[in-house]
């Protein structure tokens, strides 16, 4: 079975700084690997996934992330973080032929801080 | 496009009644998922369909939990007795294909209140 962990529940940078939230999957199988972004009182929206082809992903606002399959990691980077992004942040892990399921982690709540 | 439409946005209701939580999927999607968000135990998958079909419903938590797909764009959830510890936001979210690199779909959901 695949899963994923986040490293990290709370994580508080200034405005400017860099973003680094973590993410490592466990998966038997080639992982297809997601971010997602919620905003309060809105429903997740993708922020990024991976899918085997460039390991370096770009997604929306800025952010990006990288899979690194000998570190079983997806981390998501942002290299100046704004106030707008003040949100939790999920990320999650599908496997190669199991359907649409997603198993997702529990969630960083990045907080920016003037 | 519209994305996924999920009604009503709050409920709030007295235990023991039925609550019906509805769902209207992106046009096209033949996948579709319901959610459980708490701050106890985070998002949890409750079920989820496949062209109509329930796949996996091994996340309902007990019988008072029933989900329906009766056609391609519309879902219900329904709680029936409802209890306070059902109070909690729920999320709908479809995605397209059988391919496990779609991404899902998420509506704004519908925050629940049992008093």
């Amino acid at each position: 079975a695949q899963s994923v962990t986040q490293l990290g529940s709370h994580v508080s940078v200034s405005e400017g700084a860099l973003v680094l939230l973590r993410c490592n999957y466990s998966s038997s199988v080639p992982p297809y690997l997601f971010w997602y972004v919620q905003y309060p009182n809105q429903g997740l929206q993708l922020l990024l996934k991976y899918t085997s082809a460039a390991t370096l992903v770009k997604g929306i606002n800025g952010f990006e992330a990288e899979f690194k399959k000998s570190e079983t990691s997806f981390h998501l980077t942002k290299p100046s973080a704004h106030m707008s992004d003040a949100a939790e942040y999920f990320c999650a892990v599908s496997r190669t032929g199991g359907g649409n399921k997603l198993t997702f982690g529990t969630g960083t709540q990045l907080k920016v801080e003037l | 496009d519209a994305g996924v439409i999920q009604s009503p946005r709050h409920e709030v209701t007295e235990m023991g009644q039925e609550v019906t939580l509805r769902c209207k999927p992106i046009s096209g999607h033949n996948s579709l998922f319901w959610y459980r968000q708490t701050m106890m135990r985070g998002l949890e998958l409750l079920i989820y369909f496949n062209n109509n079909v329930p796949i996996d419903d091994s996340g309902m938590p007990e019988d008072r939990f029933s989900a329906k797909m009766p056609n391609a764009s519309f879902s219900t959830l329904k709680i029936q007795p409802s209890e306070p510890r059902d109070s909690a936001v729920y999320f709908c979210a479809s995605s397209s294909g059988e391919n496990s690199n779609q991404p899902q779909h998420f509506g704004d959901g519908t925050r629940l209140s049992i008093l």
